[in-house]
This record gives C-alpha cells, sequence and structure tokens, in this order.
C-alpha cells in the first residue's frame, strides 16, 4: 500500500477564495481524521469518521470549514471562504480501528495571503 | 475528554546527551499511548506505542518510553541522542472503552541535536 496520500502537497491562495484538501487513506482501514497542525497549538483534531460516516466534527473551528467523505477511499476538507488564520499544515490520517495506530499522510502546507 | 501534556516546548541538548520527554494525559479508565515523530519536512510516523502488558516499550531508533498509571504518564528517553534525532516529537492518547475522541495529541516537543 503506498500509505495515506494527500493532495496537494502546498496550496497558497489569496484570502476569500475556497480552499479544497483531498485525502485518499490506507484501503481498509475504518477510521479517518483531519488534523490542523500550528506551532501554538500542535495537532488539533478537526474531524474523524468511521467507514465513512462523520462521527465527531466538534474540533471544525468554523462553518467555514466542512468536510465529506463520499467513499472508503476518499475524503475532502474545504474552507469557503479561506482566511489568514487558516494557513497551517493539514494532515489526514487513518487506522484500521479507533484504538490503534494511525498513519499520516504527508500533509497540505496551506498558506492564505 | 481526555487531554494531554508535554511539558516541554522545545529541547536543545547536545550529541549523546540522554533524552526524557515528559508526556502526561488525563483520564482515568484504559488507555493506550503513542509517541510519533516527525523530522523536518516529512509526515509523522509511529516511534512507539504502549496497548498492554509490559509498561517500558522499545521503540525505533533506541527510543524506548515507560507507562506509569499511577503518574498517568508515558514519558519518552532515548539514553544518547544524535544530530538525526532533531526532530518534532508529540504524545497521543486514546481512551479505550469510551466515547471519547480517540488519538487527541499534545503540543509536541521540539528537540533540537547539536554537535
Amino acid at each position: 500500500d503506498a500509505g495515506v496520500i494527500q493532495s496537494p502537497r502546498h496550496e497558497v491562495t489569496e484570502m476569500g477564495q475556497e480552499v479544497t484538501l483531498r485525502c485518499k487513506p490506507i484501503s481498509g482501514h475504518d477510521y479517518l481524521f483531519w488534523y490542523r497542525q500550528t506551532m501554538m497549538r500542535g495537532l488539533e483534531l478537526l474531524i474523524y469518521f468511521n467507514n465513512n460516516v462523520p462521527i465527531d466534527d466538534s474540533g471544525m473551528p468554523e462553518d467555514r470549514f466542512s468536510a465529506k467523505m463520499p467513499n472508503a477511499s476518499f475524503s475532502t476538507l474545504k474552507i469557503q471562504p479561506s482566511e489568514p488564520r487558516d494557513s497551517a499544515v493539514y494532515f489526514c490520517a487513518s487506522s484500521y480501528k479507533r484504538y490503534t495506530e494511525a498513519f499520516f499522510g504527508q500533509g497540505t502546507r496551506l498558506t492564505v495571503v | 475528554a481526555q487531554s494531554v501534556s508535554q511539558h516541554n516546548h522545545h529541547v536543545i541538548l547536545s550529541e549523546a546527551a540522554s533524552l526524557e520527554l515528559g508526556c502526561n494525559y488525563s483520564y482515568g479508565g484504559t488507555v493506550n499511548l503513542f509517541w510519533y515523530v516527525q523530522y523536518p519536512g516529512q509526515h509523522l510516523q509511529l516511534l512507539l506505542k504502549y496497548f498492554s502488558g509490559d509498561p517500558l516499550v522499545k521503540g525505533i531508533k533506541g527510543f524506548e518510553a515507560e507507562f506509569i498509571k499511577s503518574k498517568f504518564s508515558f514519558n519518552l528517553r532515548k539514553p544518547s541522542v544524535q544530530w538525526s534525532d532533531t526532530a518534532e516529537y508529540s504524545c497521543a492518547v486514546t481512551a479505550i472503552n469510551s466515547g471519547n475522541t480517540p488519538l487527541v495529541f499534545g503540543k509536541g516537543t521540539r528537540l533540537s541535536v547539536i554537535a
């Protein structure tokens, strides 16, 4: 397996634009997580899915953030409209079970100017 | 909900020095514990994990961690660091048999190893 695949690796966008981050989890993993990493706050869980169903989105900072998982092999995290304070590295991760280790993608470095 | 505290934001060590990074969590039930490492420009990789059994866990690259249940701690150690250990280290906890959010991370500790 190629591991968790995220795209794009880097994204620079202007404030107010829509941003879509993509993730392909490891095949057979039931759980998918979206994290945001900043210097000040470390890794924050935004939302996680179990079998494509969102379980907990309490970490999503605002209504501008939304996430979907239309099937077992694809998920998106969308920010609309984007703001400079959204600049961070966004990681997608997947795990086989809820309590097992998660495998992380390479991350998307988002810069909103 | 559980939380994780990592005591040091940035640690600077000379090569061959010993390392201990603190990690404490707040949850009274059964937990699975993890340490992840993120080398510059790379993604997070699992360093070691504790599920059950021997509380002293050995991971890759000479790292080990000890689970002390009474102290709610899972500190990471290495007897002699190398320059290549320069990285971000993050502790994470998942509460078992609960509805709590899985895989909650601490804020991370940046380790800089100097020659």
